[in-house]
């Protein structure tokens, strides 16, 4: 299983883009890589999912590199609403047939004023 | 719709005693899954069901056991509840199995004593 590291924490503030990036050094050919973003006493929202190079929707930005060992999702102009934890999951199908996650410990994103 | 629902919202247990965790979703998803998320942390998988009538393990599946009971409805259950297993259960499903986006139900916050 693929595992992944992310900052612990970052800061921001309202206005700016912010580049939240994921390790995941063992990640299988198989394994997407998929953000959520989850608020307090909530369960997590999905925000953005890709294999590589970039994908973009309408909330995030998604950059894979060619070696596929990290990623990073970039929000643009974030406002104090985008206060939350950010997950990075990675997964997929197994050799074994069944489908694997590794949820990140996320990363705890504070937009001030 | 209202997309997953899970009951009960909150549960007390004294160690040892037994429940089932409920969770239907109405968005005619074939694959079903159990997180649990224990304070600070991110989401470890449980169980999932890719599809009706099929259940495999996750990541951390001792002291429980699933159900698949129809397409909509894939409940928890915890046989011997333990203080191990006091945590934030959230349950998801989506369209297929694989990585695709998932939704998440409000969890259910589990105590045990």
């Amino acid at each position: 299983l693929a595992k992944t590291t992310q900052p612990i924490s970052m800061d921001s503030y309202e206005g700016q883009e912010v580049n939240i990036t994921c390790s995941h050094n063992n990640i299988a050919t198989n394994d997407y890589i998929t953000w959520y973003q989850q608020f307090p006493s909530q369960g997590p929202r999905f925000i953005i999912q890709g294999y590589k190079t970039k994908v973009t929707n309408e909330v995030a930005s998604l950059f894979i590199p060619a070696d596929r060992k990290s990623s990073t999702l970039s929000l643009p102009r974030v406002s104090l609403s985008d206060t939350a934890v950010y997950y990075c999951l990675v997964g997929g199908l197994a050799t074994s047939g069944t489908y694997k996650y590794i949820f990140g410990t996320g990363t705890r994103l504070k937009v001030l004023a | 719709n209202a997309g997953v629902t899970q009951t009960p919202k909150f549960q007390v247990l004294k160690t040892g005693q037994s429940m089932t965790l409920q969770c239907a979703q109405d968005m005619n998803h074939n694959s079903m899954y159990w997180y649990r998320q224990d304070p600070g942390m991110g989401l470890r998988l449980i169980y999932y069901s890719a599809s009706e009538g099929t259940t495999d393990k996750g990541e951390v599946p001792n002291g429980y056991n699933v159900s698949r009971l129809n397409k909509r409805e894939f409940s928890l259950r915890l046989e011997s509840a333990a203080p191990s297993q006091t945590s934030v259960y959230f349950c998801a499903s989506s369209e297929v199995g694989g990585l695709y986006e998932q939704y998440f139900g409000p969890g259910t916050r589990l105590t045990v004593t």
